[in-house]
């Protein structure tokens, strides 16, 4: 069975500018969640999709906003390129048979954004 | 505030010897806890989990203990090999119904062959 797919791995964007970073999840998982990852913050939750509805959101501001397709496909985007957005961006997904489960959190290898 | 924190960003061992790589967290509400390895250049993995109504739970080479009463969690690798060198993280669910895991800093991990 493959594993989580990112695209791009490596991209490299100018300030002001838009991004959209791709996630495919592992067939039949229907959760798909994403983190930011910098050294000075370590790992950030951005936001968890489930049927196509975000459940979670974290603390960032609007200009990172997601979506999922009916294949669980999910796509973020990131408005208005800053500095600090620089980042690996992770995706995971997970089975989520319900909401409140310990299900294992299956990762992408990310994509590695980087803001000029 | 509420958080999980490692008390060690790195830690250095020889080939053989046993790892233990430590975690504090502050909300006594966490049910669930989580240890992920990250290699360079990849995603994070999951190595073992433990809930809140136990206090060690072992796998392969690894152990995560828990101490609900000092809010400490622990991961103990034995045998240490080149290949577990990586960066590892704990993460705790904190409750409530919330399926979203908080991560900690994370602790790098260098096995001197």
């Amino acid at each position: 069975k493959a594993g989580v797919t990112q695209t791009p791995r490596y991209l490299i964007k100018t300030r002001g500018q838009q991004v959209t970073l791709s996630c495919s999840p592992i067939s039949g998982h229907r959760s798909v969640s994403w983190y930011q990852q910098t050294p000075g913050q370590g790992l950030q939750f951005l936001f968890e999709y489930f049927s196509e509805t975000q459940r979670n959101k974290g603390n960032f501001p609007g200009r990172f906003s997601g979506r999922q397709f009916s294949n669980s496909r999910s796509e973020m985007n990131v408005s208005t390129l800053e500095l600090g957005d620089s980042a690996l961006y992770l995706c995971a997904s997970s089975l989520e048979k319900g909401a409140a489960t310990n299900e294992k959190l299956f990762f992408g290898s990310g994509t590695q954004l980087s803001v000029l | 505030g509420e958080s999980v924190g490692l008390h060690l960003p790195t830690l250095s061992v020889q080939e053989g010897d046993n790892s233990i790589i430590n975690c504090a967290y502050s909300n006594s509400a966490s049910d669930y806890f989580i240890w992920y390895k990250q290699e360079s250049g990849k995603g994070p993995q999951f190595i073992i989990d433990i809930r809140s109504n136990m206090d060690k739970r072992q796998g392969q080479r690894v152990t995560v203990l828990l101490n609900k009463t000092v809010k400490h969690l622990s991961l103990q690798i034995a045998a240490t090999q080149p290949g577990d060198s990586a960066v590892y993280f704990c993460a705790e669910r904190r409750g409530g119904g919330s399926y979203i895991p908080t991560f900690g800093r994370g602790t790098s991990l260098i096995v001197h062959p």
